[in-house]
């Protein structure tokens, strides 16, 4: 069974940091692209950024609005993806989701697994 | 960045009723095109991928369709845990887009 689950989320003030986990399970993990997707109270669902597997050089994409803020990493002997999120804001606050993608290569490829999603809170 | 239209954004319907949500793409996206649904504080789930290919699991009632920038979701006939909320999904464009959500209400 595929199994992600975030860790990490809490309070933080204004300018702080955060470092986020999510943890995979039931899969291959080496095989798939990963991206967290986050969603502010009330609001709809916005993609934050994604880490590409070994094939594809671990390289990482990012939303302009984390952009130079937030920094993707995978460890796939340990099958898990971080987030370190600096310089938060308010706006940051959100419940943000660890998502599987279906593959990782060539290729673009559809979210099919969520997890359950860890709250992070910007404020003073 | 592509902009998604979804429409409406709110629909009351009656257990048994066919739905149809649509999205539209500010430019084309092939049909690289993905829907998700999302129950009250619950992660969201994955529905169909590739505009109509539907996710393991997911009922046969749920088909989507569509290519280029316009898309639909149609639910054949409205079963009680299908109430939520339903975003569409851009996913060949970074940044990767969704629609700003259909919630799906009992009438």
């Amino acid at each position: 069974e595929v199994q992600l689950v975030e860790s990490g989320g809490g309070l933080v003030q204004p300018g702080g940091s955060l470092r986020l986990s999510c943890a995979a399970s039931g899969f291959t993990f080496s095989d798939h692209y990963v991206d967290w997707v986050r969603q502010a109270p009330g609001k709809g669902l916005e993609w934050v950024g994604r880490t590409r597997n070994k094939v594809s050089s671990y390289t990482t994409e990012y939303a302009a609005s984390v952009k130079g803020r937030f920094t993707i990493s995978r460890d796939d002997s340990k099958n898990s993806v971080d987030m370190q999120m600096n310089s938060l804001k308010i706006e940051d606050t959100a419940v943000y989701y660890c998502t599987r993608l279906e593959g990782g290569g060539r290729g673009w490829y559809p979210i099919d697994y969520w997890g359950q999603g860890t709250l992070v809170t910007v404020s003073s | 960045d592509i902009q998604m239209t979804q429409s409406p954004s709110s629909l009351s319907a009656s257990v048994g009723d066919r739905v149809t949500i649509t999205c539209r793409t500010s430019q084309g996206i092939s049909n690289y095109l993905a829907w998700f649904q999302q129950k009250p504080g619950k992660a969201p789930k994955s529905l169909i991928y590739a505009a109509s290919s539907l996710q393991s699991g997911v009922p046969s009632r749920f088909s989507g369709s569509g290519s280029g920038t316009d898309f639909t979701l149609t639910i054949s006939s409205l079963q009680p845990e299908d109430f939520a909320t339903y975003y569409c999904q851009q996913y060949n464009n970074y940044p990767l887009t969704f629609g700003g959500g259909t919630k799906v209400e009992i009438k």
